[in-house]
Order: structure tokens, then sequence, then C-alpha cells
């Protein structure tokens, strides 16, 4: 079954520190992996989003990492801000036979505080 | 900035009744999606929708969900006969080209079903 787990599951850090959220998954054939950010009671927005060929991908102060082979990933936050606070969710995606199954973790909940 | 909208933000429902919630998906797109986050939970997909066919369902979307798009602008999401656990948080997603690998999804600010 395919699942994807995310750590730690909540973090609080004070404003200006860098943080790392990790992603681990079993889902196959992987096609791609995206972290997106969640303010409570939102709907999620996008991150990055990243093929299976690809290491790292940056979208401001936020920098993704995958190791396709160790089915990693993480999300470095740089300088964070009190708008940072909210939820960070790792999404992969199969491909099966060209089709779109996305599996979600249940993120980590970012508390900045100043 | 185009965004996607939903209506309406919270939904109130008697078990056994049918419910539908609206979304306008971005104008420029064409694939459209439906997921629900049950409190606390994770977000799950439900429904893809392309061309006026579901590309694609999970085991969540059974017989009591169906999708439509009725006119060039709304997507909806019909629930036949609630049940309790259907009480969630409903995200609607558009994008501009198919789910491969660079597609970006723009996701809606949710309707908040309760199911009472």
């Amino acid at each position: 079954k395919n699942q994807v787990e995310q750590s730690p599951q909540s973090l609080i850090i004070l404003e200006g520190k860098n943080c790392t959220l990790q992603c681990n998954y079993t889902v196959s054939p992987f096609s791609n992996l995206r972290w997106y950010k969640q303010d409570t009671g939102r709907g999620p927005v996008s991150l990055t989003i990243m093929t299976f060929s690809e290491n790292t991908k940056s979208n401001g102060r936020y920098t993704a990492t995958l190791d396709a082979d160790t089915k990693q990933s993480s999300l470095h936050i740089t300088a964070s801000q009190l708008s940072d606070s909210a939820s960070y969710i790792c999404v992969v995606s199969a491909y099966p036979g060209g089709s779109y199954i996305p599996t979600f973790g249940r993120g980590t909940s970012l508390i900045v505080h100043p | 900035e185009p965004e996607v909208t939903q209506t309406p933000s919270h939904q109130v429902t008697q078990m056994g009744q049918e419910v539908i919630l609206r979304c306008v998906p971005i104008s420029n797109h064409l694939y459209f999606y439906w997921y629900r986050q049950i409190l606390g939970q994770k977000v799950e997909f439900l429904v893809s929708f392309y061309n006026n066919e579901i590309s694609e369902k999970s085991e969540i979307f059974d017989d009591q969900f169906s999708v439509e798009r009725p006119d060039g602008s709304n997507f909806t999401l019909k629930i036949r006969s609630t049940k309790l656990e259907d009480s969630a948080m409903y995200f609607c997603a558009s994008s501009e080209t198919g789910p491969n690998s660079y597609n970006e999804q723009f996701f809606g600010p949710g309707t908040r079903l309760t199911v009472l």
C-alpha cells in the first residue's frame, strides 16, 4: 500500500531560525513529489514539484530535496518568518498506467514564534 | 490573480440528504479535482475530471458521489445520501495541464460539510 510519512508531526521554532521537515514514502511507481503549505482553514498552496531525476528544487526561502533511491525528501525553510506558521504537506504521486494517484502525508505543523 | 472559488463555505445537512458543493475553477484550466480532509486527518484524493469525463477516482468515490460540469464555469460534487462520516472539508482544485510531472494544481478555500 502506498504511504507517505512525515516528521516531525509538529515543530516550534523562533523567527529567523532555519528548519528542516522530513518526508519518507513507499509509493510505486514514483511519478513526482510535491510539497504544499496549508494555512489553517485554507486550501493547500504548491511550494515545489520534483520528479525522480531532480535532487533539489528551490522556491524562495523553501528548498526541497529528493533522494529517489532512499525514497526520502526534505523541505528546508531558511530564515523563518511568522507567516511560515502552517502545515506542510508532502504529496507523492504514482503513475501506474497513466493514472494519477496522489498519496498525501499527514503534514508537519510548524509554529514560528517571534 | 485568478483563483479557485468554492461555495458555500460551510454546509450543514441532515444525514440522508443530498448536497451539492460548487466550485469555479480558474478560467483557462482544463483539469479539475476534488479532495476531502476529515478534521485532523490528511487530505485524500477523490476524483479528477477532464473533457467532461472522470479521469481517475479513488476508492472513496463510490456510487453516492458524482461530479458534473453543468456549464462553462462551474464544477460540482454531489453527495446523494449523506452519512455522518462524510463530514469533512472538501477542496476543489484545478490545473491548466494534466496530472503530469510539472502540473501545478490550484486549490480553492474549501467547503466545510457537517452532517448531523
